[in-house]
């Protein structure tokens, strides 16, 4: 089935630093949503992107699409100790039912 | 943003008691979902609901679970009879309007424990 996979798993930076974070899938999509979750919180959408783009921009968030390669990445620049928090990738199944991996967790040491 | 708002927040129940868990959506939207996320594993998909029926159902949307919108505006997730495995963290999303671009929106979840 249909689902994202984030890769690294966890990931540990100091503040200030670049986090990046990857994303795999199975099969084409319409569009790819990225979620921020603190422990034991909601999902917070964070960005959008269509298959038509090849990148978008969000504050310190920058994501990038690559179809062919059915892959996504998810740039975090200068980050602050806030962003501390797992981040999931979802891409789309029939309805637009998402699907979710098991994140990367993201510790920005201060 | 839309806002999705649910209640309970948090809410323990005896093993076989019905669990009724809402959802409120600030704005009018046509889709909704239902998701659940058990302490440290993945977001679940369960069921999606679209002009008032479902369109969608994972495996684990058995018959111990319902969801309807009574009044037009709540979204409600039923379980008839609570199991211990049921526990989980529950989440409502929305689907965001057109210009958006099926952006799906979260609630906070509602925490169930069933002891």
């Amino acid at each position: 089935s249909q689902q994202g996979e984030e890769d690294p798993q966890a990931l540990s930076i100091q503040e200030g630093e670049n986090a990046t974070m990857n994303c795999s899938y199975k099969t084409s999509i319409n569009n790819l949503q990225w979620y921020r979750q603190n422990s034991g919180r909601g999902l917070v959408h964070l960005i959008l992107i269509r298959s038509n783009e090849r990148e978008k921009h969000s504050g310190r968030l920058r994501v990038t699409l690559d179809t062919s390669k059915k892959s996504s990445s998810l740039l975090i620049t200068a980050s602050r100790a806030a962003d501390t928090a797992s981040y999931f990738c979802a891409p789309p199944q029939a309805g637009n039912m998402l699907t979710f991996g098991g994140g990367t967790r993201l510790m920005v040491k201060p | 943003e839309p806002e999705v708002t649910q209640t309970p927040s948090h809410q323990v129940t005896q093993m076989g008691q019905e669990v009724i868990l809402r959802c409120v959506p600030i704005s009018n939207h046509l889709y909704f979902y239902w998701y659940r996320q058990i302490l440290g594993q993945k977001v679940e998909f369960l069921v999606s609901f679209y002009n008032n029926e479902i369109s969608e159902k994972s495996e684990i949307f058995d018959d111990q679970f319902s969801v309807e919108r009574p009044d037009g505006s709540n979204f409600t997730l039923k379980i008839r009879s609570t199991k211990l495995e049921d526990s989980a963290m529950y989440f409502c999303a929305i689907e965001g309007t057109e210009s958006s671009g099926n952006t799906i929106y979260f609630g906070e979840g509602s925490w169930l424990t069933v002891v």
